[in-house]
């Protein structure tokens, strides 16, 4: 069964410091996708990145980047020069290739709080 | 702005209301979503439907019925709720009919409180 590990269930830190999530995951499958949602204090989840099982290059979008490594299976998430919008509830998903029965598993969260 | 459109924003019910809850979405997406939230937790999936047509139960109570009338709209219709039932309630929406390799389109949720 899949899996999502979200170590990280709080992250303080001050404005303008880089700070990184980490994300975990488990799965028999070999096809799968990872993404990250950002879920600000308004409740909506904001869809962040998505990237395949078998693209394994890192993303950079402005201040977010992201490091997919299958050899430790990690996806985590760095925000450089971390600003107070920043702040939100963080979910690492995967949702793996099971025909009929395709389900997103969301992690824990990592509560992030961006200090002034 | 979110293009998934929620309402009501809160919504305070007894055990023995009725009431039902409304997600709209105009971006064509194909498959719809209801998912429970309960505060500090993640997102727990309820139903899916895909095509207008109920492709996924995840063993719901029945006091939880869902309802697609036509390809931009979703209900959730309530009944005979349980204070444990407060929770916000999220309605999203993707292109692909899974959300194997779709993202998610939220939207703001409804804040439910059973009392």
């Amino acid at each position: 069964a899949q899996k999502v590990t979200q170590a990280q269930t709080e992250i303080s830190v001050v404005e303008k410091e880089d700070v990184t999530l980490d994300c975990v995951y488990e799965t028999r499958d070999t096809t799968y996708y990872l993404f990250w949602y950002k879920q600000p204090p308004s409740g909506e989840l904001v869809f962040l990145i998505r990237r395949n099982s078998f693209d394994e290059q890192n993303e950079i979008s402005g201040r977010y980047s992201w490091n997919f490594q299958k050899s430790t299976s990690s996806f985590n998430f760095t925000i450089t020069a971390s600003q107070v919008v920043d702040s939100a509830v963080y979910f690492c998903a995967l949702s793996e290739r099971n025909f009929g029965n395709e389900k997103l598993t969301f992690g824990t969260g990592t509560r992030l709080t961006i200090i002034p | 702005d979110t293009e998934v459109t929620q309402t009501p924003k809160h919504l305070v019910m007894g055990m023995t209301n009725k009431k039902s809850l409304k997600c709209e979405q105009h971006m064509g997406h194909r498959a719809m979503y209801w998912y429970k939230q309960k505060a500090k937790k993640p997102p727990e999936l309820m139903f899916v439907y895909s095509y207008e047509k109920l492709s996924i139960n995840e063993s719901v109570p029945s006091r939880f019925s869902p309802e697609c009338p036509n390809s931009s709209l979703l209900n959730l219709h309530l009944h005979a709720l349980q204070p444990e039932d407060s929770a916000l309630y999220l309605c999203a929406s993707s292109q692909g009919t899974a959300p194997y390799n779709s993202p998610l389109h939220f939207g703001n949720g409804t804040r439910l409180t059973v009392t």
